[in-house]
């Protein structure tokens, strides 16, 4: 397809546990960026990436959460020693540059800590 | 700090007639703003985006209003249809265009009733 793509759809696991979940943004936008969504609540900003640049991870809650994108494509999203709190929606979105450009998203990726 | 908030939290309108959704925004050095439309279970989908320098923007049924005197951004929808029920966000980079992450608003739900 032409969208973002975002794996899996739904996650369960158990406290403690590492997950990754994995973005594939619009073919050719250099801009990729992580948020997340609870309940009935706004986009929290989590990371983004430009081209070569170091990522911006100023959104990240802790240590225990990190992102990659290789060759600058793909991205992924590891929660690592998952708690309860994490449970949540995490969407990806990409552009086609950062700042004023349209940023579009995928359709996220449920994340349930029992 | 920053924030972006919207006004009501739900908004009921009869299908045929204009909705107006409002937001309104602390950051004064924010440059870009944007609206999306958000369905259950889907990612936020991008309606329409407005530039500082500009104070009104048209797109298909939709309108995008700034006043930067009051910091206030609002979206309408001509004619509202039963689809067009969702929560709306509005977003906005902060400080400078070169910033990628946006701040999102809690968010509105429109009800379209038939």
């Amino acid at each position: 397809g032409a969208g973002v793509s975002q794996s899996p759809s739904n996650k369960v696991t158990e406290k403690g546990k590492d997950v990754e979940l994995r973005c594939d943004p619009i073919s050719g936008h250099t801009a990729l960026y992580w948020y997340r969504q609870s309940l009935g609540q706004g986009l929290e900003f989590l990371i983004y990436f430009q081209g070569n640049s170091a990522p911006d991870k100023s959104g990240l809650p802790s240590d225990r959460f990190s992102a990659e994108r290789t060759g600058g494509s793909v991205s992924t999203l590891t929660i690592q020693r998952t708690q309860q709190e994490d449970s949540a929606v995490y969407l990806c979105a990409s552009s086609l540059g950062s700042g004023a450009a349209a940023q579009h998203f995928g359709d996220g990726t449920r994340l349930s800590i029992l | 700090g920053e924030s972006v908030g919207l006004h009501l939290p739900t908004l009921s309108v009869q299908e045929g007639d204009n909705s107006i959704i409002n937001c309104a925004y602390s950051n004064s050095a924010s440059d870009y703003f944007i609206w999306y439309k958000q369905e259950s279970g889907k990612g936020p989908q991008f309606i329409i985006d407005i530039r500082s320098n500009m104070d009104k923007r048209q797109g298909q049924r939709v309108t995008v209003l700034l006043n930067k005197t009051v910091k206030h951004l609002s979206l309408q929808i001509a004619a509202t249809q039963p689809g067009d029920s969702a929560v709306y966000f509005c977003a906005e980079t902060p400080g400078s265009s070169n910033t990628g992450k946006l701040i999102f608003g809690q968010g509105t739900t429109l009800q379209v009733k038939p």
